[in-house]
């Protein structure tokens, strides 16, 4: 099974500036199976990047998602006060799927 | 708008199995690329892919529930998905999503989610 960790646990920044959010895979992962999703306290998750580089339907081109192989970011180029939350990333492989920990993205 | 609805009961015992129903509305669950999963996050916790379901009833589970879990379909009711899952016990307390994939859409993710439902398991 694929392990993913994310890093950091918590981020803490100020409206309008640049988070930086890490996956890391224990193996690598096709860049066509990686996801994000971001998730607020009692809501249901929602797709912002498939295929590690694709934003999801309806989402806002500050967030972009970069990188292969083991290593995968999800960037959020100007924080909005709606981005503060957490956010996971998903990976499929050997028909299963794994999630990632999660960032809570907070402010600071 | 698709729109997933997840039901069941709120309280299960331990050692007794839950069943949770995913209904579907504003589509239908038998289009060539989707796919139907059960995801659980526990409270305070992260994610955990349950299962997956595509509409001809093949189905995935996750190696470590697998022996506890069954899911199925029922695309006569457009209810896409009952989840069982058996032997309960306190680390089953969680809240349930369903969500549909879209291999065409947005490959191997989840795009929509129903808003999730909360079981606890107690005596």
């Amino acid at each position: 099974e694929i392990v993913l960790t994310q890093s950091p646990g918590t981020l803490s920044l100020s409206p309008g500036e640049r988070a930086t959010l890490s996956c890391r895979a224990s193996q690598s992962v096709s860049s066509s199976y990686l996801a994000w999703y971001q998730q607020k306290p009692g809501q249901a998750p929602r797709l912002l990047i498939y295929g590690a580089y694709s934003r999801a339907t309806g989402i806002p081109d500050r967030f972009s998602g970069s990188g292969s192989g083991t290593e995968f970011i999800l960037t959020i180029s100007r924080l909005e006060p709606e981005d503060f939350a957490v956010y996971y990333c998903q990976q499929y492989g050997s028909s299963s799927f794994t999630f990632g920990p999660g960032t809570k993205v907070d402010i600071k | 708008q698709l729109r997933l609805q997840e039901s069941g009961p709120g309280l299960v015992k331990p050692s007794e199995a839950l069943s949770l129903t995913c209904t579907v509305s504003g589509g239908s669950i038998s289009s060539a690329t989707y796919y139907w999963g059960w995801i659980r996050q526990p409270p305070g916790k992260g994610l955990e892919w349950i299962g997956t379901i595509y509409y001809s009833g093949s189905t995935y589970y996750n190696p470590s529930l697998k022996s506890r879990v069954t899911i199925s379909v029922d695309t006569s009711k457009n209810q896409f998905s009952r989840l069982r899952l058996s032997s309960v016990t306190a680390a089953d307390t969680a809240v349930y999503y369903c969500a549909r994939l879209d291999q065409q859409l947005a490959p191997f993710s989840f795009d929509y989610w129903g808003q999730g439902t909360l079981v606890t398991v107690s005596s």
